[in-house]
């Protein structure tokens, strides 16, 4: 049974630049969240996923957009990037809205030049 | 959500107990206590979460006080593997968002 995966495993970018991560969540999860993590810091809540629409947003701007598919994958779109968008940006799925277990892929390091 | 406070590092002898504290002294009635943990260059991995009462699982144990505001995450025997960063983190039922701090390092020793 795989776990949650995420593509690409690193990404160099250039400021002002757009950007696009995929995730496809555990099998038999519908419900997925993204997280960015700085260097040295926890993960930051950035948006959930659920039924193809947006249900919770963290603070972040609206550069940051995601999509969900029917088949749940689910992308996060960053636009006009900048030095401080350079993190590891983390997929979690869980079976649900509200879950108790949320579910971590590797992360993809995004690194903005 | 409520603030959890966390000490920034701890070690622990291979084949110990690791006993990991956490203060949130502002939880709220409905809001649970969830643990993660994050080995280097890894997701974060759930470990336990629990609302008033103790829990248990195959890789750790949950120790809530009475009045809710503090607990304490046991590894009852620590082995290298075990070396990660701890997340101690409060979540309301509603709500999806975990709100991680900046969790406390364990380091195993052999």
């Amino acid at each position: 049974d795989a776990g949650v995966t995420q593509s690409p495993t690193h990404l160099i970018k250039t400021r002002g630049q757009q950007v696009t991560l995929r995730c496809s969540p555990k099998s038999g999860h519908d419900t997925v969240s993204w997280y960015q993590q700085a260097l040295g810091q926890g993960p930051q809540f950035i948006f959930q996923y659920y039924e193809e629409e947006e249900r919770q947003r963290g603070n972040f701007p609206d550069r940051f957009s995601g999509h969900q598919f029917p088949n749940y994958s689910s992308e996060l779109n960053v636009n006009a990037l900048l030095l401080g968008d350079s993190a590891l940006y983390l997929c979690a799925s869980q079976e649900g809205q509200f879950a108790y277990e949320q579910y971590f892929g590797p992360g993809t390091r995004l690194t903005v030049t | 959500d409520a603030k959890t406070t966390q000490p920034p590092s701890m070690d622990c002898a291979e084949g110990r107990a690791a006993n990991l504290p956490c203060n949130h002294s502002t939880i709220s009635g409905n809001e649970y206590v969830y643990w993660y943990r994050q080995i280097h260059s890894q997701g974060p991995q759930y470990i336990i979460h629990g609302l008033k009462n103790n829990e248990t699982n195959e890789m750790a144990s949950l120790i809530i006080t009475e009045d809710r505001k503090s607990s304490t995450l046991i590894l009852p025997h620590a082995t290298l593997r075990d070396t990660a960063v701890y997340y101690c983190i409060v979540r309301g039922g509603a709500t999806n968002k975990l709100i991680f701090g900046t969790g406390t390092l364990l380091a195993v020793q052999p």
